[in-house]
C-alpha cells in the first residue's frame, strides 16, 4: 500500500513568519493530496488540496506544491498568525481508495 | 448544516465490556470510514464502508466491527475491548468512493482500563 511520510513532526515560528510542511508517498498512482488542519478536541479539517495534473495551488495565505517525478508535496503557510497554531496532516489517496495520511506536524505560532 | 456527528466524545470503559461508538452523517454520503489515531502515527483507517450493507477492513480492523445498515449511519462496535484500543477515534464520510473530500466528525477519545 501507501506510505506517506511528513516532517517535521513539530515546528515552531514567529508570528508573522512562514511555515512549510513536507510530504513524500511511495505510490505513484496516488493523485489526490489534501491537507487537514486539526485543532484541539476537533476532527481534521480540509484546508487546501491538489490533484495530480496541476503543480500548484494558491488559497489566501496557504499553498500547496507538487512534484509527482519525486512524489512529494508541500504546504506553505505564509503571514503566519497565533490562529494557525494547529496539527496538520497531509494525506494521499487514488481514486476508490482509502487515504493515507501522514503522522502530523504540530505548528505553534508564537506572538 | 451538514455535518458528520459521533457519539460519545468521551468514554472511559474496562477490559472485555462490550461498546458501540455511533456516528451519523446528513449529507447523503455513500462512503464512510473509520479512523483511529495515535501519537506518532496519524490516522489510521479501520473500517469503510462504500455503501449500505457493503463493508471491508482497512489497515487496522482487529478487535472492531461495523455495520452500516442505513446510508447514514455507521457505527463501530468493539465486542471485547482490550487497553490498546484506547485511543482518539474518528468516522469520516466521502460523497463516493470517487469522491476525494471528506468530512470528518468532531472524534472519541476512548480509555479501556
Amino acid at each position: 500500500g501507501e506510505n506517506v511520510e511528513q516532517h517535521p513532526s513539530t515546528l515552531s515560528v514567529q508570528e508573522g513568519d512562514s511555515a512549510v510542511i513536507k510530504c513524500t508517498y511511495s505510490d505513484s498512482a496516488s493523485n489526490y493530496f489534501p491537507w487537514y488542519k486539526q485543532e484541539l478536541g476537533k476532527g481534521p479539517q480540509l484546508i487546501i488540496d491538489i490533484r495530480s495534473n496541476v503543480g500548484e495551488k494558491k488559497d489566501q495565505r496557504i499553498a500547496v506544491t507538487l512534484n509527482k517525478t519525486a512524489k512529494h508535496f508541500s504546504l506553505h503557510i505564509t503571514e503566519t498568525q497565533p490562529e494557525d497554531s494547529a496539527v496538520y496532516f497531509c494525506a494521499a489517496s487514488r481514486p476508490g481508495n482509502q487515504f493515507y495520511f501522514g503522522t502530523g506536524t504540530s505548528l505553534t505560532v508564537i506572538p | 448544516e451538514a455535518q458528520v456527528t459521533q457519539n460519545p466524545r468521551y468514554l472511559i470503559t474496562v477490559t472485555g465490556k462490550k461498546l458501540t461508538v455511533t456516528c451519523s452523517q446528513n449529507m447523503n454520503h455513500e462512503y464512510m470510514s473509520w479512523y483511529r489515531q495515535d501519537p506518532g502515527l496519524g490516522l489510521r483507517q479501520i473500517y469503510y464502508s462504500m455503501n449500505v450493507e457493503v463493508t471491508d477492513k482497512g489497515d487496522v480492523p482487529e478487535g472492531y466491527k461495523v455495520s452500516r445498515k442505513e446510508k447514514r449511519n455507521f457505527p463501530l462496535i468493539l465486542e471485547s475491548p482490550s487497553p490498546n484500543q484506547t485511543s482518539l477515534y474518528f468516522c469520516a464520510s466521502r460523497p463516493d468512493s470517487a469522491g476525494q473530500t471528506q468530512y470528518f466528525g468532531p472524534g472519541t477519545r476512548l480509555l479501556v482500563l
